[in-house]
């Protein structure tokens, strides 16, 4: 089953403008990934962000971590046209889950031209 | 560097046959993960590789399996295909796991049709 919930599941916006996309998850965590996906393709790491951190900025995106409400928040500003994707939060536990990731459902964001 | 390679990219199989996926790790990354992807059911994942020991196997039957050779590459094979498994079958490699965090990078994926 999956440890996250995403939110929204899907967003359309035009080029320019901000994309928010939600993210939570149920159980203590070592970190939470970001991940966008294109279509059918492999998974491209975007940023990661330990459970002792707040906000990690990276380019246009910012990732803020809220582990009191056991959630997370991606911003891409001035999105483009090649921003669209499938966007998926990734949560990692404690060590003795070694690398495993539980990924949330996704968030299908589209940027019109 | 080169990135996480898999092959076959894209295959057809007959229910009851038996599947093997390869995946390279960019090289001096010691831990492989594998995960499958399905629109009803996410990303799942399905087992870990590190220095050739299975260190975590998520919850698919036994008809899922996996090992790492000595050179850090990964195959995992399914037994007894099912109309279920089609799936994209998603691998990932990282230095390592424990203590220390380290980003997963993942391959393009194998895209496996089971008819």
């Amino acid at each position: 089953s999956q440890q996250g919930e995403e939110d929204p599941q899907a967003l359309s916006i035009q080029e320019g403008e901000n994309a928010t996309m939600n993210c939570s998850y149920k159980t203590s965590i070592n970190n939470l990934q970001w991940y966008r996906q294109n279509s059918g393709r492999g998974l491209v790491h975007l940023i990661l962000i330990r459970s002792n951190e707040r906000e990690k900025h990276s380019g246009r995106l910012r990732v803020t971590l809220d582990t009191s409400k056991k959630s997370s928040s991606l911003l891409i500003t001035a999105s483009r046209a090649a921003d669209t994707a499938s966007y998926f939060c990734a949560t990692r536990m404690g060590e003795t889950s070694g690398s495993r990731l539980t990924f949330g459902e996704g968030t299908q964001l589209t940027v019109n031209p | 560097k080169a990135g996480v390679t898999q092959t076959p990219r894209y295959l057809i199989k007959t229910r009851g046959q038996q599947v093997t996926l390869s995946c390279s790790p960019i090289s001096g990354h010691r831990s492989v993960s594998w995960y499958q992807q399905t629109p009803g059911q996410g990303l799942q994942f399905l087992f870990e590789y590190f220095s050739e020991t299975q260190r975590n196997k998520g919850n698919f039957p036994g008809r899922f399996s996996g090992r790492q050779f000595s050179n850090s590459r990964s195959e995992m094979n399914v037994s007894t295909l099912e109309l279920g498994d089609s799936a994209l079958y998603l691998c990932a490699s990282s230095l390592g796991a424990g203590q220390v965090t380290y980003e997963q990078y993942f391959g393009p994926g194998t895209r496996l049709t089971v008819t």
